[in-house]
C-alpha cells in the first residue's frame, strides 16, 4: 500500500521567518495532495491541497509544491506567526480508499 | 450546517468493557471514515465506509466493529476494550473516494482504558 513520509518531525522557527515541511510518497498511483493543520484538542483542517496536474500552488503565505518524478511535495510558509504553530499533516490519495497521512510535523513559532 | 459530529468528546473505559463511538455528518458525503491518532503517528485508518451499505478494513481494525447505519451516520464499536486501544479518535467524511476532494474531520473523541 501507499507509504507517506514526512520530515522534520519537530520544526522551531522565529517569527516572520519561512517554514519548510517535506513529504515523500511511495505510490506512482496517486494524485492528490492536501495537507492538514491540526490545532490542540481540535480535529485536522485542511489548509491547502494540489492535485497532479499542478506543480505549484500558493494561498497567500502557504503554499505547496509537487514533484511528481521524484514522488516529493513541500510546504511552505512564509512570513510565520504565532497563530502558524501546531501540528502539520501530509497526506496523499491514490483515489483507491482513503488517505493516507504522513506521520506529522510540530511547528514552534517563537515571538 | 454542523459538518462532522462525534460523540462523546472524552470516555473512560476498563479493559474489557464495550461501548461505541458515534459520528454523523450533515454534509451529504458518501464515504466516512475512522482514523486513530497515537503521539508521533499520524493518523492511522480504523475502517472506512465508501457508500452507504458498505464497509472496508483499513490499516488497523483488529479489536473494532464499524456499522454505517444510513448515509448521515458512521459508528465504531469497541467489544471488549484494551489498554492499548487508549488513543483519539477522529471520524471524518469526503464526497467520495477517488474525487480528489478533502476529508472534513470531526473533533475526536478521547479514549482511555484503564
Amino acid at each position: 500500500g501507499e507509504n507517506v513520509e514526512q520530515h522534520p518531525s519537530t520544526l522551531s522557527v522565529q517569527e516572520g521567518d519561512s517554514a519548510v515541511i517535506k513529504c515523500t510518497y511511495s505510490d506512482s498511483a496517486s494524485n492528490y495532495f492536501p495537507w492538514y493543520k491540526q490545532e490542540l484538542g481540535k480535529g485536522p483542517q485542511l489548509i491547502i491541497d494540489i492535485r497532479s496536474n499542478v506543480g505549484e500552488k500558493k494561498d497567500q503565505r502557504i503554499a505547496v509544491t509537487l514533484n511528481k518524478t521524484a514522488k516529493h511535495f513541500s510546504l511552505h510558509i512564509t512570513e510565520t506567526q504565532p497563530e502558524d504553530s501546531a501540528v502539520y499533516f501530509c497526506a496523499s490519495d491514490t483515489g483507491r480508499r482513503a488517505l493516507t497521512f504522513g506521520s506529522g510535523t510540530r511547528l514552534q513559532v517563537q515571538p | 450546517n454542523a459538518g462532522v459530529t462525534q460523540t462523546p468528546k472524552f470516555q473512560v473505559l476498563k479493559t474489557g468493557q464495550s461501548m461505541t463511538l458515534q459520528c454523523a455528518q450533515d454534509m451529504n458525503h458518501n464515504s466516512m471514515y475512522w482514523y486513530r491518532q497515537d503521539p508521533g503517528m499520524g493518523l492511522r485508518l480504523i475502517y472506512y465506509s465508501a457508500s452507504e451499505g458498505t464497509t472496508d478494513k483499513g490499516e488497523v481494525p483488529n479489536g473494532y466493529n464499524v456499522s454505517r447505519l444510513n448515509k448521515r451516520e458512521f459508528s465504531l464499536r469497541l467489544e471488549s476494550a484494551a489498554p492499548s486501544q487508549t488513543s483519539v479518535y477522529f471520524c471524518a467524511s469526503s464526497e467520495a473516494i477517488g474525487a480528489q476532494r478533502q476529508q472534513f474531520f470531526g473533533p475526536g473523541t478521547r479514549l482511555t482504558v484503564l
